[in-house]
Protein backbone atom coordinates (compact mmCIF):
# COMPACT_ATOMS: atom_id res chain seq x y z
CA UNK A 1 0.00 0.00 0.00
CA UNK A 2 3.10 2.25 0.38
CA UNK A 3 4.02 1.82 -3.56
CA UNK A 4 3.86 4.31 -5.94
CA UNK A 5 3.73 2.47 -9.27
CA UNK A 6 5.34 4.40 -12.36
CA UNK A 7 5.36 3.35 -16.17
CA UNK A 8 6.51 3.68 -18.57
CA UNK A 9 10.10 2.27 -17.61
CA UNK A 10 11.81 4.01 -20.11
CA UNK A 11 11.02 6.04 -23.32
CA UNK A 12 12.10 7.87 -26.61
CA UNK A 13 10.42 11.11 -27.92
CA UNK A 14 10.94 13.21 -30.90
CA UNK A 15 12.58 16.87 -29.74
CA UNK A 16 9.19 18.78 -30.07
CA UNK A 17 6.73 15.89 -29.17
CA UNK A 18 4.84 16.19 -25.62
CA UNK A 19 6.31 13.42 -23.18
CA UNK A 20 3.90 11.28 -20.93
CA UNK A 21 4.95 9.24 -17.54
CA UNK A 22 2.06 7.82 -15.49
CA UNK A 23 1.84 7.03 -12.05
CA UNK A 24 -0.71 5.37 -9.58
CA UNK A 25 -0.85 4.84 -5.65
CA UNK A 26 -2.90 3.48 -3.03
CA UNK A 27 -2.47 4.78 0.39
CA UNK A 28 -5.36 7.70 0.53
CA UNK A 29 -3.12 9.19 3.12
CA UNK A 30 -0.80 10.63 0.44
CA UNK A 31 -1.52 13.87 0.21
CA UNK A 32 1.41 15.56 -1.79
CA UNK A 33 2.94 14.07 -5.04
CA UNK A 34 6.39 15.60 -6.17
CA UNK A 35 8.04 14.97 -9.39
CA UNK A 36 11.59 14.99 -9.11
CA UNK A 37 14.09 14.59 -12.31
CA UNK A 38 17.42 12.89 -12.06
CA UNK A 39 20.61 13.83 -14.16
CA UNK A 40 23.54 11.22 -14.08
CA UNK A 41 25.50 11.71 -11.22
CA UNK A 42 23.36 13.65 -9.40
CA UNK A 43 20.57 13.85 -6.81
CA UNK A 44 16.81 13.90 -7.43
CA UNK A 45 16.09 17.28 -7.85
CA UNK A 46 12.67 18.45 -7.43
CA UNK A 47 10.63 19.59 -10.10
CA UNK A 48 6.95 20.30 -9.84
CA UNK A 49 4.01 19.05 -7.41
CA UNK A 50 0.78 18.89 -6.56
CA UNK A 51 -1.25 18.49 -4.05
CA UNK A 52 -4.85 16.41 -4.48
CA UNK A 53 -7.41 19.11 -4.00
CA UNK A 54 -6.35 20.39 -7.98
CA UNK A 55 -6.51 18.66 -10.79
CA UNK A 56 -3.76 20.05 -12.68
CA UNK A 57 -0.65 22.12 -12.24
CA UNK A 58 1.31 24.05 -14.88
CA UNK A 59 4.64 24.96 -14.56
CA UNK A 60 5.88 26.25 -17.70
CA UNK A 61 6.59 22.94 -19.85
CA UNK A 62 5.67 20.93 -17.37
CA UNK A 63 2.03 19.47 -16.01
CA UNK A 64 0.64 17.29 -13.53
CA UNK A 65 -2.48 15.52 -13.99
CA UNK A 66 -4.02 14.54 -10.95
CA UNK A 67 -7.29 11.95 -10.94
CA UNK A 68 -7.99 11.57 -7.29
CA UNK A 69 -11.18 9.41 -8.10
CA UNK A 70 -8.55 6.95 -9.62
CA UNK A 71 -5.29 7.74 -7.33
CA UNK A 72 -3.59 8.60 -10.63
CA UNK A 73 -1.37 11.34 -11.70
CA UNK A 74 1.01 12.07 -14.98
CA UNK A 75 3.85 14.20 -15.83
CA UNK A 76 3.50 16.03 -19.13
CA UNK A 77 6.54 17.66 -20.70
CA UNK A 78 5.55 19.87 -23.53
CA UNK A 79 7.96 20.45 -26.47
CA UNK A 80 10.34 17.85 -25.25
CA UNK A 81 13.85 19.68 -25.75
CA UNK A 82 17.19 17.09 -25.69
CA UNK A 83 18.07 19.03 -21.94
CA UNK A 84 15.12 16.67 -20.57
CA UNK A 85 16.47 14.12 -21.00
CA UNK A 86 17.14 12.00 -18.02
CA UNK A 87 14.88 10.22 -15.27
CA UNK A 88 12.25 11.03 -13.83
CA UNK A 89 10.54 9.87 -10.82
CA UNK A 90 7.08 10.06 -9.67
CA UNK A 91 7.12 9.99 -5.24
CA UNK A 92 4.55 10.40 -2.69
CA UNK A 93 4.40 11.57 0.68
CA UNK A 94 2.08 12.27 3.60
CA UNK A 95 2.21 15.84 3.44
CA UNK A 96 0.86 16.68 7.08
CA UNK A 97 4.41 15.90 8.62
CA UNK A 98 7.69 15.96 7.35
CA UNK A 99 7.90 12.13 6.53
CA UNK A 100 10.05 9.77 4.38
CA UNK A 101 9.27 10.31 0.21
CA UNK A 102 8.22 6.97 -1.39
CA UNK A 103 9.12 7.01 -4.92
CA UNK A 104 8.17 5.21 -8.07
CA UNK A 105 10.62 3.10 -9.90
CA UNK A 106 11.48 6.29 -12.50
CA UNK A 107 10.95 6.68 -15.70
CA UNK A 108 13.92 7.01 -18.03
CA UNK A 109 13.28 9.51 -20.73
CA UNK A 110 15.77 10.15 -24.16
CA UNK A 111 14.66 13.21 -26.11
CA UNK A 112 15.79 12.49 -29.76
CA UNK A 113 17.25 15.57 -31.81
CA UNK B 1 21.17 28.66 -3.87
CA UNK B 2 21.90 26.34 -0.72
CA UNK B 3 22.42 23.37 -1.10
CA UNK B 4 23.35 19.92 0.43
CA UNK B 5 26.77 18.79 0.16
CA UNK B 6 27.74 15.34 0.66
CA UNK B 7 31.25 13.83 0.88
CA UNK B 8 33.44 11.87 -0.36
CA UNK B 9 31.69 11.33 -3.96
CA UNK B 10 32.89 7.90 -4.21
CA UNK B 11 34.08 5.66 -1.26
CA UNK B 12 35.13 2.34 -1.93
CA UNK B 13 35.76 -0.47 0.94
CA UNK B 14 35.97 -3.98 1.81
CA UNK B 15 33.12 -6.13 3.07
CA UNK B 16 32.94 -6.13 6.70
CA UNK B 17 34.63 -2.93 7.01
CA UNK B 18 33.26 0.45 8.18
CA UNK B 19 32.42 3.36 6.56
CA UNK B 20 31.15 6.72 7.31
CA UNK B 21 29.15 9.29 5.02
CA UNK B 22 29.09 12.42 5.86
CA UNK B 23 26.56 15.39 4.63
CA UNK B 24 26.32 18.89 5.08
CA UNK B 25 22.45 19.70 4.88
CA UNK B 26 20.85 23.05 4.63
CA UNK B 27 21.89 25.24 7.21
CA UNK B 28 18.43 26.43 8.65
CA UNK B 29 16.91 22.96 7.85
CA UNK B 30 15.96 20.98 10.80
CA UNK B 31 15.04 17.26 9.41
CA UNK B 32 17.57 14.95 7.75
CA UNK B 33 16.74 12.04 5.56
CA UNK B 34 18.86 9.39 4.20
CA UNK B 35 17.84 7.16 1.11
CA UNK B 36 19.93 4.63 -1.26
CA UNK B 37 19.66 3.90 -4.66
CA UNK B 38 21.06 1.21 -5.71
CA UNK B 39 22.17 1.13 -9.48
CA UNK B 40 19.44 1.22 -11.74
CA UNK B 41 16.75 0.91 -8.95
CA UNK B 42 14.75 3.44 -7.74
CA UNK B 43 15.36 5.71 -4.35
CA UNK B 44 14.60 4.09 -1.09
CA UNK B 45 14.32 5.86 2.12
CA UNK B 46 16.72 5.11 4.92
CA UNK B 47 15.75 7.15 7.80
CA UNK B 48 14.26 10.84 8.86
CA UNK B 49 15.98 12.48 11.98
CA UNK B 50 14.87 15.22 14.03
CA UNK B 51 15.88 17.04 17.15
CA UNK B 52 18.95 14.62 17.22
CA UNK B 53 16.81 11.66 17.18
CA UNK B 54 15.59 8.97 14.61
CA UNK B 55 12.22 10.06 13.90
CA UNK B 56 11.62 7.20 11.07
CA UNK B 57 13.08 4.20 9.66
CA UNK B 58 12.49 1.93 7.05
CA UNK B 59 13.11 -2.14 7.29
CA UNK B 60 16.55 -1.63 5.01
CA UNK B 61 17.72 0.63 8.59
CA UNK B 62 18.87 -2.14 10.51
CA UNK B 63 21.70 -2.93 13.68
CA UNK B 64 24.25 -2.08 11.30
CA UNK B 65 22.96 1.40 10.16
CA UNK B 66 23.26 4.20 12.58
CA UNK B 67 22.52 8.21 12.39
CA UNK B 68 24.28 11.05 14.01
CA UNK B 69 25.19 15.15 13.99
CA UNK B 70 27.65 14.95 15.62
CA UNK B 71 27.77 18.53 15.71
CA UNK B 72 25.71 21.88 14.20
CA UNK B 73 26.42 21.54 10.60
CA UNK B 74 26.98 17.74 9.74
CA UNK B 75 24.94 14.68 9.62
CA UNK B 76 26.56 11.09 9.39
CA UNK B 77 26.05 7.46 7.79
CA UNK B 78 27.81 5.26 9.76
CA UNK B 79 27.43 1.31 8.53
CA UNK B 80 29.52 -0.50 10.89
CA UNK B 81 29.91 -4.08 8.74
CA UNK B 82 29.24 -3.32 4.87
CA UNK B 83 28.00 -6.37 2.64
CA UNK B 84 28.14 -6.17 -0.73
CA UNK B 85 25.03 -5.78 -1.14
CA UNK B 86 25.19 -2.29 0.80
CA UNK B 87 26.61 -1.02 -2.54
CA UNK B 88 24.33 1.72 -3.94
CA UNK B 89 24.13 5.58 -4.10
CA UNK B 90 23.07 7.24 -0.74
CA UNK B 91 21.89 10.34 -0.95
CA UNK B 92 21.55 12.77 2.12
CA UNK B 93 17.87 15.28 2.08
CA UNK B 94 17.32 18.08 4.51
CA UNK B 95 13.80 19.83 4.93
CA UNK B 96 12.22 22.74 7.01
CA UNK B 97 8.98 21.46 7.64
CA UNK B 98 8.48 25.64 8.74
CA UNK B 99 8.80 26.52 5.06
CA UNK B 100 5.57 25.93 2.42
CA UNK B 101 5.73 22.52 0.93
CA UNK B 102 8.53 21.46 3.22
CA UNK B 103 9.95 20.45 0.56
CA UNK B 104 13.54 17.76 0.53
CA UNK B 105 16.66 18.87 -0.96
CA UNK B 106 19.04 15.94 -2.21
CA UNK B 107 22.52 16.10 -2.42
CA UNK B 108 24.51 14.34 -5.40
CA UNK B 109 25.09 10.91 -3.24
CA UNK B 110 28.10 8.81 -2.24
CA UNK B 111 28.68 5.91 -4.40
CA UNK B 112 29.54 3.46 -2.29
CA UNK B 113 31.47 0.46 -3.60
CA UNK B 114 31.70 -2.61 -1.39
CA UNK B 115 34.14 -5.00 -2.19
Amino acid sequence: QQQVKQSPQSLIVQKGGISIINCAYENTAFDYFPWYQQFPGKGPALLIAIRPDVSEKKEGRFTISFNKSAKQFSLHIMDSQPGDSATYFCAAREYSSASKIIFGSGTRLSIRP
Amino acid sequence: EPEVTQTPSHQVTQMGQEVILRCVPISNHLYFYWYRQILGQKVEFLVSFYNNEISEKSEIFDDQFSVERPDGSNFTLKIRSTKLEDSAMYFCASSDPQLAKNIQYFGAGTRLSVL
